[in-house]
């Protein structure tokens, strides 16, 4: 079974700061994705990343994915309520099945 | 809106009875995946279709669960004799096999609570 693990499971952090979650797993992945969920609904997608050691930014969003391609990061600066949710990392190994770990539940307070 | 539809969005029903989801895609999507989320988990694979084919299944799909996608367009889940632990979110998503194919995006999800 490949497993993804996030890090942490719960982070509550005030307006304006900054805040770093991880996804680890030991398989190799082809690639990435970042999602973020909103209670009661589906998974949104973020970001795809593919290459080992590539880094995407969207706005505040900046997601990194490891050399070995086995873990990745995703790191908000300033974050804001908006920001608030489930972010979920899924890996792609075989064709078309995504492994999901369990999520960091986010919440960011005014 | 061209995304991911799924109806109902919720089901409240009976120990013991069938129930029946739908699923329509993305229109240029030929692959469509189900996925079971329970609370404080991340979506857990069930099954995915390429075009009409239903290319993989997930162990931990019973025999009481079926998935249909009959023209390669529109897909339908199935819960026959439904369980207490069977009350999940199902989820579904759809890709396009070409390009960046793990790129999956789905819908708003069915909510099951069965009593």
């Amino acid at each position: 079974t490949q497993l993804l693990e996030q890090s942490p499971q719960f982070l509550s952090i005030q307006e304006g700061e900054n805040l770093t979650v991880y996804c680890n797993s030991s398989s190799v992945f082809s690639s990435l994705q970042w999602y973020r969920q909103e209670p009661g609904e589906g998974p949104v997608l973020l970001v795809t990343v593919v290459t080992g050691g590539e880094v995407k930014k969207l706005k505040r969003l900046t997601f990194q994915f490891g050399d070995a391609r086995k873990d990745s990061s995703l790191h908000i600066t300033a974050a804001q309520p908006g920001d608030t949710g489930l972010y979920l990392c899924a890996g792609g190994r075989n064709a078309g099945k995504s492994t999901f770990g369990d999520g960091t539940t986010l919440t960011v307070k005014p | 809106d061209t995304g991911v539809s799924q109806d109902p969005r919720h089901k409240i029903t009976k120990r013991g009875q069938n129930v029946t989801f739908r699923c329509d895609p993305i229109s240029e999507h030929n692959r469509l995946y189900w996925y079971r989320q329970t609370l404080g988990q991340g979506p857990e694979f069930l099954t995915y279709f390429q075009n009409e084919a239903q290319l993989e299944k997930s162990r931990l799909l019973s025999d009481r669960f079926s998935a249909e996608r009959p023209k390669g367009s529109f897909s339908t889940l199935e819960i026959q004799r439904t369980e207490q632990g069977d009350s999940a979110m199902y989820l579904c998503a759809s890709s396009f096999s070409g390009g960046a194919s793990y790129e999956q995006y789905f819908g708003p999800g069915t909510r099951l609570t069965v009593t």
